[in-house]
């Protein structure tokens, strides 16, 4: 069953502007991790932010926010002041610590172009 | 700066090809991973390695095997390269240094095509 779910295949957003992309997770594990990740046309991902389940803050690194939901199991990414090069896929993925830590799951992604 | 380098960028293979997709991390990762990317589907995980030698399948891994010999480096092999394996293929790899909180870091990717 899929664990990670971004209900948004595409957004669209004018420059400057702040987005959220939306991300909601299932898991019965207490202990777990939520990333985003960013996809451009180029091909390879790169790691935005990082949420611990036991977080007590809203993770935040530089423009990107994560606006962290624990009982609504939602961990959406806010982009402020959104810029050109931001237009990119954008992925969601949890690790839990039950079971293989190592690996991630990750959600379908969502499309993501700034207009000038 | 974390390293990942995967060995093509491109690459066109004939069906019924042997194919090796490579991947070399420079920062001491246990973990490394075969992704295959595909439109509407996301990351899919093919294979894992989190020790020399040791591998464990992932959710798609029919008509893929792995290789890790050393710690740096990670093999994807694809036996008999067939049209449906056209895909972006992507590695990562990752430190258990964390429980939870190490990202994994990724390859440029490589795009294969079968033809």
């Amino acid at each position: 069953a899929q664990k990670i779910t971004q209900t948004q295949p595409g957004m669209f957003v004018q420059e400057k502007e702040a987005v959220t992309l939306d991300c909601t997770y299932d898991t019965s594990d207490p202990s777990y991790g939520l990333f985003w990740y960013k996809q451009p046309s180029s091909g390879e991902m790169i790691f935005l932010i990082y949420q611990g389940s036991y977080d007590q803050q809203n993770a935040t690194e530089g423009r990107y926010s994560l606006n962290f939901q624990k009982a609504r199991k939602s961990a959406n990414l806010v982009i402020s002041a959104s810029q050109l090069g931001d237009s990119a896929m954008y992925f969601c993925a949890m690790r839990e610590v039950a079971g293989n830590n190592r690996k991630l799951i990750w959600g379908l992604g969502t499309s993501l172009a700034v207009n000038p | 700066d974390v390293k990942v380098t995967q060995s093509s960028r491109y690459l066109v293979k004939r069906t019924g090809e042997k194919v090796f997709l490579e991947c070399v991390q420079d920062m001491d990762h246990e973990n490394m991973f075969w992704y295959r990317q595909d439109p509407g589907l996301g990351l899919r995980l093919i294979y894992f390695s989190y020790d020399v030698k040791m591998k464990e399948k992932g959710d798609i891994p029919e008509g893929y095997s792995v290789s890790r010999e050393k710690k740096e480096r990670f093999s994807l092999i694809l036996e008999s390269a067939s049209t449906n394996q056209t895909s972006m293929y992507l590695c990562a790899s990752s430190s258990n240094r964390g429980l939870m909180n190490t990202e994994a870091f990724f390859g440029q990717g490589t795009r294969l095509t079968v033809v």
